[in-house]
């Protein structure tokens, strides 16, 4: 099945630094959506996008479809203690069915 | 309104014996996926029910089995484990068709 990739792996962070976090495909996605794991948690739904360059924001997270509809990326802004956990893209399937899931952008945000 | 609940929380088999997982879906969902996260990695697709039938199914072999119940409840059984089985293995439900997937909490699973 398609895959997607997520960079980096792993980031630390001082508090209030900015953070982003990639996700790419070698081909065309029809949408992308974003879950936050919480450590020892489950995902989270965040977002999905669907419209190539789709720019969307959620208070301090910002959410961006490239235009040719193979990258996706998550940005914030100021980052706080409460962003910690890990950052997952998906791309679920067209039968909206099956969410295949990038590997993951570990945050640690220091004090 | 309840969200997503799974049980148990957590479990340690021997290799060889059989589990069973159960979840009941969010208030009005209709449909069940399973997913399997091994540590460190994203959460992998086994299969989706729905009218207590499977309805797409990843690449897990046979030994991962399931069922719907009429009141949309599921379980995952898993005949046969292995060390490899050990995961937190995550229950979603939604809406048939619908984008958004809501997860539980999860069961971890420990392999001996």
């Amino acid at each position: 099945g398609q895959q997607v990739m997520q960079i980096p792996q792993y980031q630390h962070v001082q508090e209030g630094e900015d953070f982003t976090t990639y996700c790419n495909s070698s081909t065309t996605l029809s949408n992308i959506q974003w879950y936050k794991q919480r450590p020892g948690g489950h995902p989270v739904f965040l977002i999905q996008l669907v419209k190539s360059g789709e720019v969307k924001k959620q208070k301090r997270l910002t959410f961006q479809f490239g235009e040719a509809k193979k990258n996706s990326s998550l940005h914030i802004t100021a980052t706080q203690t409460t962003d910690v956990g890990t950052y997952f893209c998906a791309r679920l399937g067209s039968s909206a069915r099956q969410l295949t899931f990038g590997s993951g952008t570990q945050l640690t945000v220091l004090p | 309104d309840a969200g997503v609940t799974q049980s148990p929380t957590h479990l340690i088999k021997t290799r060889g014996q059989q589990v069973t997982l159960r979840c009941s879906p969010k208030s009005g969902h209709d449909t069940v996926s399973w997913y399997q996260q091994a540590l460190g990695q994203g959460p992998q697709f086994i299969f989706q029910y729905y009218e207590e039938e499977e309805r797409q199914r990843g690449n897990f072999p046979d030994r991962f089995s399931g069922h719907q119940f009429p009141n949309y409840s599921s379980e995952l059984n898993v005949n046969a484990l292995l060390l490899g089985d050990s995961a937190l293995y995550l229950c979603a439900s939604s809406l048939v068709g619908g984008n958004e997937q809501f997860f539980g909490p999860g069961t971890r699973l420990t392999v001996l």
